[in-house]
């Protein structure tokens, strides 16, 4: 069965940096993209960026543009999210979902990590 | 990218239908049949129920159903029942391979 499992809590200064890994299987994983999405305490889902795991081409939300990076392992079949100089407002619980870009929906979600940004 | 515009909360009993809106703009919601629509319990990853801003996927329940009109699009939920209490999102795609979620809705059963 399809599953994205994404690795767990972080804790970061502000300035710093977080990766956050999100491990697929059960699917053809680049036949799929993933898009990122984070959610803020007692807010809602913002749609942060798409990476194709096809052939790597990424976009990304404009706000997001200069601190986020992309990248995926076809080779463990693993999607990446890296975002820099984080600021409090950073802190929010960071999902990754299997992308379907001939309907633009996320299919399978994984379970979020909680990334907490704090001095 | 603004978010998409939903209301804040709907309320409804067990057994009655309600109906969650979700308005754009003429580069999103309005330009393309590309909604879906995303259902959130307190603590979990949400779940896929509405693509293609009416189709719904095997498995989710055949109360859950939805239209597009302009730049609006609407969930409708009939034969409320207490598991339906969360929160629910819409998501539009918005060209160039980027997309934009609404505020959210929070259900009370």
């Amino acid at each position: 069965q399809v599953q994205l499992v994404q690795s767990g809590v972080e804790v970061k200064k502000p300035g710093a940096s977080v990766m956050v890994s999100c491990k697929t299987s059960g699917y053809p994983f680049r036949k799929y993209g993933i898009s990122w999405m984070r959610q803020a305490p007692g807010q809602g889902l913002e749609w942060m960026g798409w990476i194709s795991d096809y052939d790597g081409k990424t976009s990304y939300a404009q706000k997001h543009q200069a601190r986020l990076t992309m990248t995926s392992d076809t080779s463990t079949n693993t999607a990446y999210m890296e975002l820099r100089s984080l600021t409090s407002d950073d802190t929010a619980v960071y999902y990754c979902a299997r992308w379907n870009l001939l309907v633009s929906t996320g299919d399978y979600w994984g379970q979020g990590t909680l990334v907490i940004v704090s001095s | 990218q603004s978010a998409l515009t939903q209301p804040a909360s709907v309320s409804g009993s067990p057994g009655q239908s309600i109906t969650i809106s979700c308005t754009g703009a003429s580069n999103d919601v309005g330009n393309y049949n590309l909604v879906s629509w995303y259902q959130q319990h307190p603590g979990q990853a949400p779940k896929f129920l509405i693509y293609e801003a009416t189709r719904r996927p095997s498995g989710v329940s055949n109360r859950f159903s939805a239209s597009k009109s302009g730049n609006t699009a609407s969930l409708t939920i009939s034969g409320l029942q207490a598991e339906d209490e969360a929160d629910y999102y819409c998501c539009s795609f918005a060209g160039s391979n980027t997309w934009v979620f609404g505020a959210g809705t929070q259900l009370t059963v």
